[in-house]
């Protein structure tokens, strides 16, 4: 059984561009949710998508946008990328609204230059 | 607003020793109670949940109480080893379905 799996890994990207990363849920799981985490801090919250919508949000700028697909895979898109968005993003997935534990993938380091 | 916090930020222990690690939260409202492990770099590794009707969860080596009254959950970890070393982190969740709020975690060193 997979688990939460992301890619790429790694990508450097320079500022002003735009950026998709990927995510597919740990199988059975139907909600995503994703999280940045900058360097010696904890992950914080972007949003969750569940049904192919967006259910919540965190404290993050319209330049962060993402997508659900009818399989519950995953995107994030950032436009406009600034040097402060260099960060590791993680994936979560989870069983909907029934059971709030969630499983991580290996995350995605962005490095914006 | 739920804050989480997590003190200290780093510890060190010889091998052997158990470890304590602390979680403290603003808002006892709380659905559940998750701690992770993260290695450097690395996703983060789901260790206990622990639903807020719980007083504790254990798993193997790992114990993790909650006092969801004041605020508080400890994770025990008995006999610690090397490859204990990682970072620690707590989260909490307001309700089924929601979004985890973490703490900052801490960093933890087993020496030989």
């Amino acid at each position: 059984d997979a688990g939460v799996t992301q890619s790429p890994t790694h990508l450097i990207k320079t500022r002003g561009q735009q950026v998709t990363l990927r995510c597919s849920p740990k199988s059975g799981h139907d909600t995503v949710s994703w999280y940045q985490q900058a360097l010696g801090q904890g992950p914080q919250f972007i949003f969750q998508y569940y049904e192919e919508e967006e259910r919540q949000r965190g404290n993050f700028p319209d330049r962060f946008s993402g997508h659900q697909f009818p399989n519950y895979s995953s995107e994030l898109n950032v436009n406009a990328l600034l040097l402060g968005d260099s960060a590791l993003y993680l994936c979560a997935s989870s069983l909907g609204h029934y059971n709030t534990e969630a499983f991580f993938g290996q995350g995605t380091r962005l490095t914006v230059v | 607003k739920q804050e989480v916090t997590q003190i200290p930020a780093a510890l060190s222990v010889p091998e052997g020793e158990n470890l304590v690690l602390n979680c403290s939260f603003t808002d006892s409202a709380i659905y559940n109670l998750q701690w992770f492990r993260q290695d450097p770099g690395k996703g983060l590794t789901s260790l206990l949940l622990i639903q807020s009707s719980q007083r504790e969860q254990t798993s193997g080596r790992l114990n993790a109480s909650l006092d969801k009254s004041s605020g508080r959950s400890t994770l025990y970890i008995a006999a610690s080893q090397p490859g204990d070393s990682a970072t620690y982190l707590c989260a909490v969740t307001k309700a089924a379905g929601n979004k985890l709020t973490f703490g900052g975690g801490t960093r933890v060193l087993v020496k030989p």
